[in-house]
């Protein structure tokens, strides 16, 4: 099956800084999508990007189909920007979501 | 966007009894839904596609017999851990995809059980 590998694994970040987080692809997808799951668990979407670049707000992704990867920015990180952030694949129009093992992201004050 | 319900949010049980999760897709229609379970720390795994109307597609490894799931509706699946062991304490999450040429899959909210 396809691998989504995301790096970094863990990240810590001083507020303010800026960051990027990288997901990587085995395969050509129908779908990518970027979450951050809440220390509840819940999974907030992010950005369904499954080719091109988005902005909203202080984030922003860009996934390049053709290279398989995909990139999540960070800009002017908070402390309320904590969390794990995942990304998520789905190859077919009609399939499972595949995810990679997440970024655990730490802002500090 | 659409909306993804899953009921409850959490659950403490006895071993040896069963649970119900249902996940009920709020705004739209999803013949295909999916089941999700993230152990602490990790990521999420695929457990089983449900189809309306048919039987449910297990991912190698998960027990069907265990973990029952009926998708009576086009808007409703639910999810049965039957005879619940301390190693079923997980938290589980449901997804459907909307309509369109590459639809975005929705979540639940996630059911966090905990067996005692």
């Amino acid at each position: 099956g396809i691998q989504v590998e995301q790096s970094p694994p863990d990240l810590i970040l001083q507020e303010g800084a800026n960051s990027t987080l990288r997901c990587n692809f085995s395969d050509s997808v129908n779908n990518l999508q970027w979450f951050h799951q809440n220390p509840w668990g819940q999974l907030i979407n992010l950005f369904y990007i499954p080719s091109g670049t988005k902005q909203n707000g202080r984030l922003s992704a860009t996934t390049v189909a053709t290279e398989r990867y995909s990139l999540l920015y960070i800009s002017s990180s908070q402390t309320t920007d904590s969390g794990v952030y995942f990304c998520a694949v789905i190859i077919t129009n009609a399939g499972k979501s595949t995810f990679g093992d997440g970024t655990t992201l730490t802002v500090k004050p | 966007g659409a909306v993804v319900s899953q009921h409850p949010s959490w659950v403490i049980c006895k071993s040896g009894t069963s649970v119900k999760i249902e996940c009920r897709s709020l705004d739209f229609q999803a013949t295909t839904m999916f089941w999700y379970r993230q152990f602490p720390k990790q990521s999420l795994m695929l457990m089983a596609t449900s189809n309306e109307g048919s039987k449910a597609t297990y991912e190698q490894g998960v027990e069907k017999d265990k973990f029952l799931i009926n998708h009576a509706s086009l808007t409703l699946s639910t999810l049965t851990v039957t005879s619940a062991h301390p190693e079923d304490s997980s938290f589980y999450i449901c997804s459907a995809r909307g309509t369109g040429p590459k639809p975005e899959a929705f979540f639940g909210q996630g059911t966090r059980l905990t067996v005692v």
